[in-house]
């Protein structure tokens, strides 16, 4: 059974720091992984997709990568800005049916 | 802008009720899901359907939740008769293809249940 697991819970810095966000997932045969930003009150909006075959991508100030051999994904985000702040959900596509996995999410805040 | 539209945006609802929740995909995609989000539980997937067949809803209550499909245009999930632990926020997604695709979510539905 695929379990997703994110590192930072919470996460709080200045305005201009780079940082990182970790998602692990336990079954490494998966599809793709994708990262979504929620803001609260909202919904998911997608940030990134990496298919299995990927190692990164790119959007703007943000990079995820993905090692599948050892089960994790990271997003950096370069020089954070106070709009950044809002909770970081990964999601794994894995599975018979390929259902997205959600991980508990890192929920960011950046002040000025 | 294509987007995915979910009604009621927020509904508030007596123990016993039947609620219905639609979602409208987005225009062509063939997978739709619906997900369940709790402060204590996070994103949970309740069903799953491709082309309009339910492919999984291993983790939807089968008692008192049903969901379907009636058209490639419509996803409904229905509560009846409601409880006050159902209250969430009910998420659709929709994406394309048979699994690889980027899935995009609408805005919730807010459910609280008296």
């Amino acid at each position: 059974k695929q379990e997703v697991t994110q590192i930072p819970a919470a996460l709080s810095v200045p305005e201009g720091e780079n940082l990182v966000l970790n998602c692990s997932f336990t079954d490494s045969a998966i599809y793709n992984l994708q990262w979504f930003r929620q803001d609260p009150g909202k919904g998911l909006t997608s940030l990134l997709l990496i298919q299995s075959s990927q190692r990164e991508q790119t959007s703007g100030r943000l990079n995820a990568s993905l090692d599948k051999s050892s089960g994790r994904s990271t997003l950096y985000i370069a020089a954070s800005q106070p709009g950044d702040s809002a909770t970081y959900l990964c999601a794994a596509r894995a599975g018979g049916y390929n259902k997205l996995i959600f991980g508990a999410g890192t929920r960011l805040a950046v002040h000025p | 802008d294509a987007r995915v539209t979910q009604t009621p945006r927020d509904k508030v609802t007596e123990m016993g009720q039947e609620v219905t929740m639609r979602c409208q995909p987005i225009l062509g995609h063939n997978t739709v899901f619906w997900y369940r989000q709790t402060m204590m539980q996070g994103l949970e997937l309740l069903a799953y359907f491709r082309n309009r067949a339910p492919l999984d809803d291993s983790g939807m209550p089968k008692d008192r939740f049903s969901a379907e499909m009636p058209d490639a245009t419509l996803a409904t999930l229905k509560i009846q008769p409601s409880e006050p632990r159902d209250s969430a926020v009910y998420f659709c997604a929709s994406g394309l293809g048979g699994g690889t695709g980027e899935l995009f979510f609408g805005e919730g539905s807010r459910l609280t249940v008296l």
